[in-house]
């Protein structure tokens, strides 16, 4: 069956340093790659996406990067504000949209 | 409305009663999916529905758990014979077809007493 991974469990850096989660998944025919943040008690939300056919996207002070051929997808976030503090899952779009085991980011100021 | 609604948001029962968590996706929305997360945890796939297709039921934790699409549209999760464990907030979102961004609606946050 499909497998999605993600490092780290937890993550935590000061304000104004950079992030990166790293997704992992199994299913080769994947072509859709978004990342979603969840704060604490809310529903999770989509904040930035890819697709296959492009190897990195910016929005700001996010970035998602695709390598295809190792089937992993990392999310990128330069300096980091005590409100991107939340849980970021990774759903890569396999058969059964099966999301990551989440990266809980804390961002200390 | 705007956006995926669930009911009820709080349900508080008692163990072995049956419940029923109603989802209504974004209009035109084609692939509704059932999600579960327990305090903490990350997001366990319950069941999705894609246009007329058959579900895909495989996530679905034990056979008290149930889920049916009327019209393609309204979802209604069922839980018979609740058991503590089954404590968690029951999420439903709803995508324009599969592959696409997915809109989660607010929850049903269940407690088993």
């Amino acid at each position: 069956g499909e497998n999605v991974e993600q490092h780290p469990s937890t993550l935590s850096v000061q304000e104004g340093d950079s992030a990166v989660i790293k997704c992992t998944y199994s299913d080769s025919a994947s072509n859709y790659f978004p990342w979603y943040k969840q704060e604490l008690g809310k529903r999770p939300q989509l904040i930035i996406d890819i697709r296959s056919n492009v190897g990195e996207k910016k929005d700001q002070r996010i970035a998602v990067t695709l390598n295809k051929t190792a089937k992993h997808f990392s999310l990128h976030i330069t300096e980091t504000q005590p409100e991107d503090s939340a849980v970021y899952f990774c759903a890569p779009d396999t058969d059964k949209l099966i999301f990551g085991t989440g990266t809980r980011l804390q961002v200390f100021p | 409305g705007a956006g995926v609604s669930q009911s009820p948001s709080n349900k508080v029962t008692e163990k072995g009663k049956d419940v029923e968590l109603r989802c209504d996706p974004i209009s035109g929305h084609t692939a509704l999916y059932w999600y579960r997360q327990s305090l903490g945890q990350g997001l366990e796939f319950l069941i999705y529905f894609q246009g007329n297709s058959a579900p895909d039921k495989s996530g679905l934790p034990s056979d008290r758990f149930s889920a049916e699409r009327t019209g393609g549209s309204v979802s209604t999760l069922t839980i018979q014979r609740t058991q503590q464990e089954d404590s968690a907030v029951y999420l439903c979102a709803s995508s324009f077809t599969l592959k696409n961004t997915i809109y989660f609606g607010e929850g049903s946050w269940l407690t088993v007493v």
